[in-house]
């Protein structure tokens, strides 16, 4: 069934360092693909999305590309920031109107 | 951008009776809204989807008569937990699309509510 899986977290980096987190999906058809971050006390807020293969999108500094061929949409970021604390949760949408999301990798960085 | 308001964002209730949580879309309509519910350290899972004027649809295992849910405006859901235990103690989020919005449109989300059952 449709499914999302991301790495594990804690992912714990210092200030400036390049930051990945895994992404990649089972889904029928071409789901639009997401990132959504949960700040500490927060909500969930997009942060960016992609709607066909090699679209990427981009946000804060943060970018992932729609990989078909190997259903992934990895979330990288050049230099984090201690304000990228959070909770990131990679998700498609079906096209039924339903979103997929994945168990969320929290993310600390440290000054 | 849009917003979604829930309401209470936490509530402690006593074993046995009933709490509502309130999802509001404060300037835009939602013809559907969604209710998940999240674990500590795990992902949110769908519950229902709250369709404006009819039933919800209810994902497998979420008991409907537990968990009852009312779309009654373009701008309001509420998700009412029936004779609430222990159990039922998680954070309860919601969220809403723009209505008319084709796939690939983003989710708004509530900022959640804690429930606590004693």
């Amino acid at each position: 069934g449709d499914s999302v899986t991301q790495m594990e977290g804690p992912v714990t980096l210092s200030e400036e360092a390049f930051l990945t987190i895994n992404c990649t999906y089972t889904a029928t058809g071409y789901p639009s693909l997401f990132w959504y971050v949960q700040y500490p006390g927060e909500g969930l807020q997009l942060l960016l999305k992609a709607t066909k293969a090699d679209d990427k999108g981009s946000n804060k500094g943060f970018e992932a590309t729609y990989r078909k061929e190997t259903t992934s949409f990895h979330l990288e970021k050049g230099s984090v920031q201690v304000s990228d604390s959070a909770v990131y949760f990679c998700a498609f949408d079906t096209g039924g109107f339903k979103t997929i999301f994945g168990a969320g990798t929290r993310l600390f960085v440290k000054a | 951008g849009a917003v979604v308001s829930q309401h209470p964002s936490w509530v402690i209730c006593k074993s046995g009776t009933s709490v509502k949580i309130e999802c509001r879309s404060l300037d835009f309509q939602a013809t559907t809204m969604f209710w998940y519910r999240q674990f500590p350290k795990q992902s949110l899972m769908l519950m229902a989807t709250s369709n404006e004027g009819s039933k919800a649809t209810y994902e497998q295992g979420v008991e409907k008569d537990k968990f009852l849910i009312n779309h009654a405006s373009l701008t309001l859901s509420t998700l009412t937990v029936t004779s609430a235990h222990p159990e039922d103690s998680s954070f309860y989020i919601c969220s809403a699309r723009i209505s008319g919005s084709s796939r690939g449109g983003e989710l708004f989300f509530g900022e959640g509510s804690r429930l606590t059952v004693l």
